[in-house]
């Protein structure tokens, strides 16, 4: 069974980056799959941010594009968000996310549990 | 851009109604459609993909229909565990989420 957590500062300052890594547990992440993003701004519904493939083909959300980034790194098993010049819009939880897919993501059939972060001064 | 709606937006039953929730997209999705199940504080839960196809473990009280833009989720008979948020999301043209549909006591 494949579990996700995701980590990092759960306080960001406008303007600065946020970062964000989806620990996964019980199965390789470069083995088959697609990796992703998602949040959800309080009281908000669901945005999906970006993807990456186990082979690292990376597929972002459009209107999110030029300021995200999302990254494998196989040697520990995680995958990472970037999301640079945040304003308080950017205030969600994020969860990160695996699923099937065929040259592009799909849907999402494992979830991590969420994090808040929030973008304040 | 492929947005998604949802109708209702809230729906108030009964334990043991029947329930049908509505998911459009603006063009033509084929079958590239996957429902969710939010309960308050919890990640989205995966029922329904490829718009009819139920998730391993998801009770057979759910199905999904539909083909093309119009989709729609049905619980044959609503159980207590069943009051949640849903929401659509198509993936035949990147990932878009609809503004999910809530499901309340009556």
């Amino acid at each position: 069974q494949v579990h996700l957590r995701e980590s990092g500062p759960l306080m960001v300052k406008p303007s600065e980056t946020l970062s964000l890594t989806c620990n996964v547990s019980g199965f390789s992440i470069s083995s088959d799959y697609f990796w992703g993003w998602i949040r959800q701004p309080p009281g908000q519904g669901l945005e999906w941010i970006g993807s990456i493939s186990h082979s690292g083909s990376t597929y972002y959300k459009p209107s999110l594009k030029g300021r995200v980034s999302v990254s494998l790194d196989t040697s520990k098993n995680q995958f990472s968000l970037k999301v640079t010049f945040v304003t308080a819009a950017d205030t969600a939880v994020y969860y990160c996310a695996s699923g099937d897919g065929y040259r592009t993501p799909y849907y999402f059939e494992h979830w991590g549990q969420g994090t808040l972060v929030t973008v304040s001064s | 851009d492929i947005q998604m709606t949802q109708f209702p937006s809230t729906l108030s039953a009964s334990v043991g109604d029947r329930v049908t929730i509505t998911c459009r997209a603006t063009h033509t999705i084929n079958t590239w459609l996957a429902w969710y199940q939010q309960k308050p504080g919890k990640a989205p839960k995966l029922l329904i993909y490829k718009a009819s196809t139920l998730e391993s473990g998801v009770p057979l009280r759910f199905s999904g229909s539909g083909s093309g833009t119009e989709f729609t989720l049905t619980i044959s008979s609503l159980q207590p565990d069943d009051f949640a948020t849903y929401y659509c999301q198509q993936y035949d043209d990147g990932l878009n989420f609809g503004p999910g549909t809530k499901v309340e006591i009556k």
